[in-house]
């Protein structure tokens, strides 16, 4: 069965310090892999996605994400955070051919002046 | 170029009444998903238009059904309301050509809330 676990529920770094937030697939093919960020009342912005290729991949407000395939892992990482990116973040797997996306149930991300 | 737009923005509404949540998708995409956000857990697929259609749905009952209209604008209608159907529900929107590899982009969701 296809699933996304992310182990952090919550997480709490220092303004300026790296993040690394844990996502964990599991996916009976070649996973599609996105990291989406929720702030408090809104909808979901895509940081970034992997769907083939170099398995370092850029997003959007310094966010990178590397692809492990022997880990099945997509971790998201930042090198310095900034007390704007408070959020949640959310991982995910798919499409699958019909366009079904799986989340995580996020990891909520607190950020200490 | 407008993103993915849903209506209403926040609602309440009493157990057993039925609730309808519209969704305009992205310019030039033809496939609208309906996924359900309870508090502090992920979204969860509810179901997928395409072509009018219903093309694939997730586990929900079926007091959960949608509409796609031509111009690809899709509903999402929920029947006889329990408290456990309070909500963000989020619309997205694809180009639908097949799948794999299209990206996907969320509209802000309609807060729905169940009394």
């Amino acid at each position: 069965a296809q699933s996304v676990t992310q182990p952090d529920i919550h997480i709490t770094v220092s303004e300026g310090a790296s993040l690394e937030l844990r996502c964990n697939y599991s996916y009976g093919a070649t996973p599609y892999l996105f990291w989406y960020v929720q702030s408090p009342g809104q909808g979901l912005q895509l940081l970034l996605k992997y769907f083939s290729g170099d398995t370092l991949v850029q997003g959007i407000k310094g966010f990178e994400a590397e692809f492990k395939r022997s880990q099945s892992s997509f971790n998201l990482r930042k090198p310095s955070v900034h007390w704007s990116d408070a959020a949640e973040y959310f991982c995910a797997v798919g499409p699958n051919r019909d366009d079904k996306i799986i989340f995580g149930k996020g990891t909520r991300l607190h950020i200490l002046p | 170029d407008a993103g993915v737009t849903q209506s209403p923005t926040h609602l309440i509404k009493t157990r057993g009444q039925q609730v309808t949540l519209r969704c305009s998708p992205k310019s030039g995409h033809d496939t609208v998903s309906w996924y359900q956000q309870a508090l502090g857990q992920g979204p969860q697929f509810i179901f997928q238009y395409y072509e009018e259609e219903e093309r694939q749905r997730g586990n929900f009952p079926d007091r959960f059904s949608g509409h796609q209209f031509p111009n690809y604008s899709s509903e999402l209608n929920v029947n006889a309301l329990l408290l456990g159907d309070s909500a963000l529900y989020l619309c997205a929107s694809s180009p639908g050509t097949g799948g794999r590899g299209n990206t996907i982009y969320f509209g802000e969701g309609s807060w729905l809330t169940v009394v």
